[in-house]
């Protein structure tokens, strides 16, 4: 299957700092990408979808001035976790899906652990 | 948003019996679906789809099963391993829209050995 990798797998910062994660498809061109959150023992839960060259879409309750995404490429988005707080820590994921036809297969990343202190 | 979820949130099974993990689905309009293995600590990792068009696929040790009457779907694992301990997500693809996934609570399978 496809790859997609992520960047840092782990990462402990301060309390205010910001952090950038980033998101690659080694093997495909990704037209879409998408964040999402994922706490303890639970599920995956979107945080936004970014199409390469446009604005990312952001769900319901997510700040999109506090998770800064960019789709500069096919093969590369970033979030950033701006100004974060312990509660933003939590397990990311990003995905990528090659094409925006209805039932096209995401790939996920490993996941980025992320914590504030 | 949509409502995935599943039956049974643990399972466990002894090393060499199938294992059936269970999920129902609230949105009829929803079109494709898909099984996902999350190991610890990594991402879901796909494991098999189906389209709302079939009613069985069959991978690898693994069947689909989905039930568009009662809007229910199932992934069966034949012969289960300790490798199959992980925890499984149901999800949907909604046809309208942003045309994104929605996730199921998950179930965790641990394989007795």
């Amino acid at each position: 299957g496809a790859v997609v990798s992520q960047h840092p797998s782990r990462v402990i910062c301060k309390s205010g700092t910001s952090v950038k994660i980033e998101c690659r498809s080694l093997d495909f061109q990704a037209t879409t990408m998408f964040w999402y959150r994922q706490f303890p023992k639970q599920s995956l839960m979107l945080m936004a979808t970014s199409n390469e060259g446009s604005k990312a879409t952001y769900e319901q309750g997510v700040e999109k001035d506090k998770f800064l995404i960019n789709h500069a490429s096919l093969t590369l988005s970033t979030l950033t976790v701006t100004s974060a707080h312990p509660e933003d820590s939590s397990f990311y994921i990003c995905s990528a899906r090659a094409g925006q036809g209805h039932g096209e297969t995401q790939y996920f990343g490993p996941g980025t652990r992320l914590l504030v202190l | 948003g949509e409502s995935v979820g599943l039956h049974l949130p643990t399972l466990s099974v002894q090393e060499g019996d199938n294992s059936i993990i269970n999920c129902a689905y609230s949105n009829s309009a929803s079109d494709y679906f898909i099984w996902y293995k999350q190991e610890s600590g990594k991402g879901p990792q796909f494991i098999i789809d189906i389209r709302s068009n079939m009613d069985k696929r069959q991978g690898q040790r693994v069947t689909v099963l989905l039930n568009k009457t009662v809007k229910h779907l199932s992934l069966q694992i034949a012969a289960t391993q300790p490798g199959d301990s992980a925890v499984y997500f149901c999800a949907e693809n909604v046809q309208t829209g942003a045309n994104n996934l929605f996730f199921g609570t998950g179930t965790r399978l641990t394989v007795i050995p």
